[in-house]
């Protein structure tokens, strides 16, 4: 099976850069997902990584080492509308994301 | 515009009732899922579809039954055996099996009470 591991809580200042980590355990591996969801809306798809390294998209980036099966969400510049719940996901060897449960970053002024 | 539509947004059931959550989409995607998200928790997979009239379980199928009769549409039935439905559900697509592992498409979800 897979299991994945992120801080549930995070706090941060507006206009600062805040770090999002996921560790997994998984049977298989594919890649690393990450999902934006706001209080009461839709899951919205960050970015996705399959090789090592930081991969890049605005403001946000991704980075992942499958030696350490190690991931982080990486978000600078800090806005008040990045306050949300981020969840890392895994493909493991079939067609189906495996989520953790998520990490709510509150954003403060 | 293209997209995922659910509805109703919020639904009340009584307990032992099934109910039909229903989930449509325009996006022309061969592959459809359904999540189950309770309070602090991630998403866990209900059922997937890869293909029209094709369907596997999940993680939590139990309590749950699905059909996918057109591309389009990927309904979810809440039977009386869930012991315990009431949940945020969720519905996503993906334009294939293969990248569905990568970016799903979700839709804005039913919240679902069983009174």
């Amino acid at each position: 099976g897979q299991s994945l591991e992120q801080p549930s809580e995070v706090t941060a200042v507006e206009g600062a850069i805040v770090q999002i980590n996921c560790t997994y355990q998984t049977s298989g591996f594919y890649g690393l997902s990450w999902y934006q969801q706001h209080d009461g809306g839709a899951p919205t798809f960050l970015s996705y990584n399959a090789l090592d390294g930081l991969e890049e998209t605005g403001r946000f980036s991704s980075f992942l080492s499958r030696s350490d099966s190690y991931g982080y969400l990486l978000l600078q510049e800090l806005q008040m509308k990045d306050s949300a719940s981020y969840f890392c996901a895994v493909r493991a060897g079939s067609y189906q994301l495996t989520f953790g449960k998520g990490t709510k970053l509150s954003v403060i002024p | 515009d293209g997209g995922i539509t659910q509805s109703p947004k919020y639904l009340f059931r009584k307990e032992g009732q099934n109910v039909t959550l229903s989930c449509e989409q325009n996006l022309n995607h061969d592959a459809m899922y359904w999540y189950r998200q309770d309070p602090g928790q991630g998403l866990r997979l209900i059922y997937y579809s890869q293909i029209v009239n094709d369907f596997q379980k999940g993680d939590i199928a139990e309590g749950y039954s699905v059909s996918r009769e057109k591309k389009e549409s990927f309904p979810l039935t809440v039977t009386s055996a869930q012991k315990n439905p009431t949940a945020f559900y969720l519905c996503a697509s993906s334009i294939d099996r293969t990248s569905g592992g990568n970016e799903q498409f979700f839709g804005p979800g039913t919240r679902l009470t069983v009174l």
